[in-house]
C-alpha cells in the first residue's frame, strides 16, 4: 500500500478483555516496529520484526502482550486481559531495511482506551 | 539515565524567527540521528536524519550533530505557524535496530 495502515483507528474496551491491533506495512518493507505513546510521554518501543521473526521483543511490558507477523507483511499486536494502564496510542512503523536506515514511516496509530 | 533527553518546552518563537531544538543522547556509540515532527493527534513524520558530524541542511531545516558532545540539534529558519508541533529526537545505537525517542519538545510559532 501507499502508507502504513493500522486498524482500528480507535478501540474502547472493557478492562479484562483481549484486543487485537493490526498493522499493514508499506509493501516491500521488511522491517516492522510497534511502539506505544501514552499521553504526554515519548514513544516506547515494544517489538521489532525482520520478516516474520522478532529478533527484539525486549520492549513488551508483560506476558499479556504478544505480536506476530505473517507472510512478511501484516502484523497483529494482541493484548490479553487489558488493564487501564494499557490505554495509549499504539503506533506501527515500517522501513525498507532493518536499522531504520533513512527512517521509519509511521502509521496513523490505534488509540486504545481501556475502561 | 534516559537514552535520549529533550527539553519538553514549550518553546515559543515569533513567526519568521529561528527555532532551535536540542537533544542529547547517552550512548556514545550511537550512529544515526533523526528528527520527527508530530502534530497533535497525528503520528510522527520524519523531517531529517543525520549520520555525520557537522550540519545538514534541507530547505528551512538544518540538523547539527556533535558526536564528541553527544548532542544533536534542529534549527528551523523563518519559522511559520504551521511549524507548531512537537519535535521528537530519535537515535539508533550501533548494535540495535530500534529507535530510542526523546519525549519531544513542543514548539509554538506565534503569528
Amino acid at each position: 500500500g501507499a502508507g502504513v495502515s493500522q486498524s482500528p483507528s480507535n478501540k474502547v474496551t472493557e478492562k479484562g478483555k483481549d484486543v487485537e491491533l493490526r498493522c499493514d506495512p508499506i509493501s516491500g518493507h521488511t522491517a516492522l516496529y510497534w511502539y506505544r505513546q501514552s499521553l504526554g510521554q515519548g514513544l516506547e518501543f515494544l517489538i521489532y520484526f525482520q520478516g516474520n521473526s522478532a529478533p527484539d521483543k525486549s520492549g513488551l511490558p508483560s506476558d499479556r502482550f504478544s505480536a506476530e507477523r505473517t507472510g512478511g507483511s501484516v502484523s497483529t499486536l494482541t493484548i490479553q486481559r487489558t488493564q487501564q494502564e494499557d490505554s495509549a496510542v499504539y503506533l506501527c512503523a515500517s522501513s525498507f531495511v532493518s536499522g531504520g536506515v533513512g527512517g521509519y514511516t509511521f502509521g496513523s496509530g490505534t488509540r486504545l482506551t481501556v475502561v | 539515565q534516559k537514552e535520549v533527553e529533550q527539553n519538553s518546552g514549550p518553546l515559543s518563537v515569533p513567526e519568521g524567527a529561528i527555532a532551535s531544538l536540542n537533544c542529547t543522547y547517552s550512548d556514545r556509540g550511537s550512529q544515526s540521528f533523526f528528527w520527527y515532527r508530530q502534530y497533535s493527534g497525528k503520528s510522527p513524520e520524519l523531517i531529517m536524519f543525520i549520520y555525520s558530524n557537522g550540519d545538514k541542511e534541507d530547505g528551512r531545516f538544518t540538523a547539527q550533530l556533535n558526536k564528541a558532545s553527544q548532542y544533536v540539534s534542529l534549527l528551523i529558519r523563518d519559522s511559520q505557524p504551521s511549524d507548531s508541533a512537537t519535535y521528537l529526537c530519535a537515535v539508533i545505537k550501533d548494535t540495535g535496530n530500534q529507535f530510542y525517542f526523546g519525549t519531544g519538545t513542543s514548539l509554538t510559532v506565534i503569528p
